[in-house]
């Protein structure tokens, strides 16, 4: 199973938006809405900010929504804030005894 | 608090072996669907291992054979026992945790522990 692949970098204004795209097959990003998306600073453990699609955890801004569409989904940031500049992830389920695959990566850099 | 802790990582020759451990607090680990996930340095994240809340084991194709998950509910301590230790399975590993089913996401994670293999 090949990773979901991610544009390598974005990079956005203060208070612009941004959009990451995570491309996938039928047997993963396609056939399921089970896409989660993963925040990551330098040297610390991935944080949880998007899943089943569009579906934000508890304590995660409303600037952060996500979408899929076929076998691409993607993740938008809003109104982008210093503290948004990180590595982001998705990864999606992929069923059999696969079970999950995750994206390149994703560097968002605030301008 | 809910919380995991990784330990055990450290520097090990190719072909040696190495257990890592997963403490959990706030929760129970034979309750949800324990995983590993491991980061290559500079590189982006792999799944590693599950396992089910019943018991039942599973691993990537990029370890299977050579890794072992595990548990011990009265430590409710997650383990991964990893021989025959290759270069590239140098990365820091995480472990992180999943509730309800195997479609949910990985909603715990510990700050993670590293591997190194070399020589």
């Amino acid at each position: 199973q090949s990773a979901l692949t991610q544009p390598r970098s974005v990079s956005g204004s203060p208070g612009q938006s941004v959009t990451i795209s995570c491309t996938g097959t039928s047997s993963d990003v396609g056939g399921y809405n089970y896409v989660s998306w993963y925040q990551q600073h330098p040297g610390k453990a991935p944080k949880l900010m998007i899943y089943d699609v569009s579906k934000r955890p508890s304590g995660v801004p409303d600037r952060f929504s996500g979408s899929k569409s076929g076998s691409t989904a993607s993740l938008t940031i809003s109104g982008l804030q210093a503290e948004d500049e990180a590595d982001y992830y998705c990864c999606s389920y992929a069923g059999g005894y696969t079970f999950y695959v995750f994206g390149t990566g994703t560097k968002v850099t605030v301008l | 608090e809910v919380q995991l802790v990784e330990s055990g990582g450290g520097l090990i020759q190719p072909g040696g072996s190495l257990r890592l451990s997963c403490a959990a607090s706030g929760f129970t680990v034979s309750s949800n669907y324990m995983n590993w996930v491991r980061q290559a340095p500079g590189k982006g994240l792999e799944w590693v291992s599950v396992i089910y809340s019943g018991g039942s084991t599973y691993y990537a194709d990029s370890v299977k054979g050579r890794f072992t998950i595990s548990r011990d509910n009265s430590k409710n301590t997650l383990y991964l026992q990893m021989n025959s230790l290759r270069a590239e399975d140098t990365a820091v590993y995480y472990c992180a945790s999943v509730q309800g089913s195997t479609t949910s996401p990985f909603d715990i994670w510990g700050q993670g522990t590293m591997v190194t293999v070399s020589s």
